[in-house]
């Protein structure tokens, strides 16, 4: 059974660092693995997605890189600014869009 | 495009009512899902649906009911509430992308529901 883990739960940052999630799953076999931000009370939001055969996806100050044969992604984020403050959540897609998501890392950038 | 549509956003059931959630999107695509979003579980798939015609169930299926008789709606039924369905629900689509890469999924703003 694919399980999804996230470290870390939460992280308290002052603007400016640049900073890293991690996300790790157990079994390799995905379509395609995509980080999602979720403001409190709102639906998620798309960041970016990195197809299986890809190593890593750019948007921005967003940076994910993928490693399927040691099962870990990591979102990179540079110049983090108090509007980055948000949950981030990575899922794992495999067939039929079906998505298996971690626990989600609660990120606070402070002023 | 309106993307992903939910309604309704907010309700209160008493345990063994039924009420059916919405879900409509308007990009055409083949690909829906439930997801339930609780505190300290993350979210998790109830039912998916990969076309018109075709649903399969999740992770946590118990207690719900869907199907989907177009392209563009997937309802999710509860036909008889209980407490421990209180959650944040959560539609999402997306579509079969060329050479078997799917694409980006979009969710909707979900419906938080409590039982009571």
């Amino acid at each position: 059974k694919q399980e999804v883990t996230q470290i870390p739960a939460a992280l308290s940052v002052p603007e400016g660092e640049n900073l890293v999630l991690n996300c790790s799953f157990t079994d390799s076999a995905i379509y395609n693995l995509q980080w999602f931000r979720q403001d409190p009370g709102k639906g998620l939001t798309s960041l970016l997605l990195i197809q299986s055969s890809q190593r890593e996806q750019t948007s921005g100050r967003l940076n994910a890189s993928l490693d399927k044969s040691s099962g870990r992604s990591t979102l990179y984020i540079a110049a983090s600014q108090p509007g980055d403050s948000a949950t981030y959540l990575c899922a794992v897609e495999g067939w039929g869009g079906k998505l298996i998501f971690g626990q989600g890392t609660e990120l606070s950038v402070k002023p | 495009n309106a993307g992903v549509t939910q309604t309704p956003k907010f309700q209160v059931l008493k345990t063994g009512q039924s009420m059916t959630l919405q879900c409509a999107q308007d990009m055409n695509h083949e690909y829906m899902s439930w997801y339930r979003q609780d505190p300290g579980m993350g979210l998790r798939l109830i039912h998916y649906s990969v076309g018109a015609g075709i649903t399969d169930q999740g992770e946590v299926p118990n207690g719900y009911n869907v199907s989907r008789s177009t392209t563009e709606d997937f309802p999710l039924r509860l036909l008889s509430a209980a407490p421990s369905q209180t959650s944040v629900y959560f539609c999402a689509s997306s579509y079969i992308g060329g050479a078997g890469m799917n694409t980006e999924a979009f969710f909707g703003q979900g419906t938080r529901l409590t039982v009571v």
